[in-house]
């Protein structure tokens, strides 16, 4: 497997404009999760699918972030309209519910790199 | 409260000498809890997990880490470092809402 894919790698934008961040799963994994990390607040997870299904939105940090997983195999992360504090990596995860029950064995994505100017 | 705490920020440590990375946790029950490294530019990686049995566990590249629910602690060692290990490392608990909770890294430095 290509591990967990995430696109694009890079991408610079002008405050107000829409940002679309797209994350592609390990196959055969049932969670996906969207982080950002900052040097400011560190590593924060924003939201968690199970199955497609959104679990825990609480760190969506305000109503211009929003996710979606229309399947098992593509997730979006969109922010609109994008903010300079915006600036952050984001990162996308996929995990697998082990027999104890836990998805913390997360397989992360390389991260895309958010500029908002 | 569950949480993780990562005492040292930063770690400076000489190529082919030991390292130890502090690791504490709050939490009711048996926890579980994971090691993760990034490289510069790269994402999380996992190193290890406890989850039950044996405290002292093995990983990738060299790692161990060993859990001592007395001291609530996870530290994880490497007996010889490598520059390659030169990253930032996160020590994390899966709470008990379905989340990783990260600590806040320890960036460790290897010289030569």
């Amino acid at each position: 497997d290509a591990g967990v894919i995430q696109s694009p790698r890079h991408e610079v934008t002008e405050m107000g404009q829409e940002v679309t961040l797209r994350c592609k799963p390990i196959s055969g994994h049932d969670y996906l999760f969207w982080y950002r990390q900052t040097m400011m607040r560190g590593l924060e997870l924003l939201i968690y699918f199970n199955n497609n299904v959104p679990i825990d939105d609480s760190g969506m940090p305000e109503d211009r972030f929003s996710a979606k997983m229309p399947n098992a195999s593509f997730s979006t992360l969109k922010i609109q309209p994008s903010e300079p504090r915006d600036s952050a990596v984001y990162f996308c995860a996929s995990s697998f519910e082990s027999l104890a029950g836990e998805s913390g064995e997360q397989y992360f994505g390389p991260g895309t790199r958010l500029t908002v100017t | 409260a569950q949480s993780v705490t990562q005492p040292d920020i930063h770690i400076t440590v000489s190529e082919g000498a030991s390292l130890e990375l502090r690791c504490n946790y709050s939490y009711g029950a048996t926890p579980y809890l994971f090691w993760y490294v990034q490289s510069p530019g790269q994402g999380l990686q996992l190193l290890l997990k406890y989850f039950s049995g044996d405290t002292l566990v093995q990983g990738i590249k060299g790692f161990e880490a060993e859990f001592k629910r007395s001291q609530s602690s996870f530290n994880l060692r490497k007996p010889s470092v490598h520059w390659s290990d030169a990253a930032e490392y996160f020590c994390a608990l899966f709470d008990s809402w379905g989340k990783l909770q990260f600590g806040a890294g320890t960036q460790v430095v290897v010289t030569p």
